[in-house]
């Protein structure tokens, strides 16, 4: 069965800042790579996904991704932040062999100052 | 516009007493799935269906039903809640014959079983 690890609880950053959020997954074989977003009472939204090819990749508002599989970490980045980046974060990993099953991370909380 | 609906947005009831939350979608997706929020813990997966008529256990199906009589709805039910379901909680659907499409999530409903 495949895990998801993101090692933030919360992150505080200020607006300009740049931000590296972990994850790494546990799981042998092929896998497809998400993270998703939620903002403060909303549902989660997709911000961007892996499944093959160029392990570097580009999601919504200037986030990207990406994934080295020796490490089996799936590390979501932004440059530069803005205050409405508040949100929380889930990684997600799912089994190419098993792909109702999505697994999430814990989640990782973004608070940015203005 | 494509979406998945849940109802109600917000729940309080009292142990025991039996309650549906509904979800629908409008997309012909053959997947739907149930999860669970809680602080720490990221989204569990509840049940999820693959199709009219098959559904199967997540990672936390105890205390609920569901059922998949239609396509397009997929009901989550507890039969006598309890204090420790009180959580958020979100259904959502995706696409089966493309592998790689992601999940559509609902809204959420926040359910307190006093």
């Amino acid at each position: 069965a495949q895990s998801v690890s993101q090692h933030n609880h919360h992150v505080i950053l200020s607006e300009a800042a740049s931000l590296e959020l972990g994850c790494n997954y546990s799981y042998g074989g092929t896998v497809n790579l998400f993270w998703y977003v939620q903002y403060p009472g909303q549902h989660l939204q997709l911000l961007l996904k892996y499944f093959s090819g160029d392990p570097l990749v580009k999601g919504i508002k200037g986030f990207e991704a990406e994934f080295i599989k020796s490490k089996f970490s799936f590390n979501l980045r932004k440059p530069s932040v803005q205050w409405s980046d508040t949100a929380e974060y889930f990684c997600a990993v799912n089994a190419l062999s098993n792909d109702y099953k999505l697994s999430f991370g814990a989640g990782t909380t973004v608070t940015v100052r203005a | 516009e494509a979406q998945v609906t849940q109802n109600p947005r917000y729940l309080i009831t009292v142990t025991g007493k039996k309650l549906t939350v509904t979800c629908s979608q409008n997309m012909n997706h053959e997947y739907m799935s149930w999860y669970r929020q809680d602080p720490g813990l990221g989204l569990r997966q509840i049940y999820y269906s693959m199709n009219v008529e098959v559904t199967d256990k997540g990672d936390v199906p105890e205390g609920y039903k569901v059922s998949r009589k239609e396509k397009r709805n997929f009901p989550l039910i507890l039969e006598s809640p309890s204090p420790n379901q009180t959580s958020l909680y979100f259904c959502a659907s995706r696409d089966r014959t493309s592998y790689n499409s992601p999940l559509h999530f609902g809204n959420g409903t926040r359910l307190t079983v006093t």
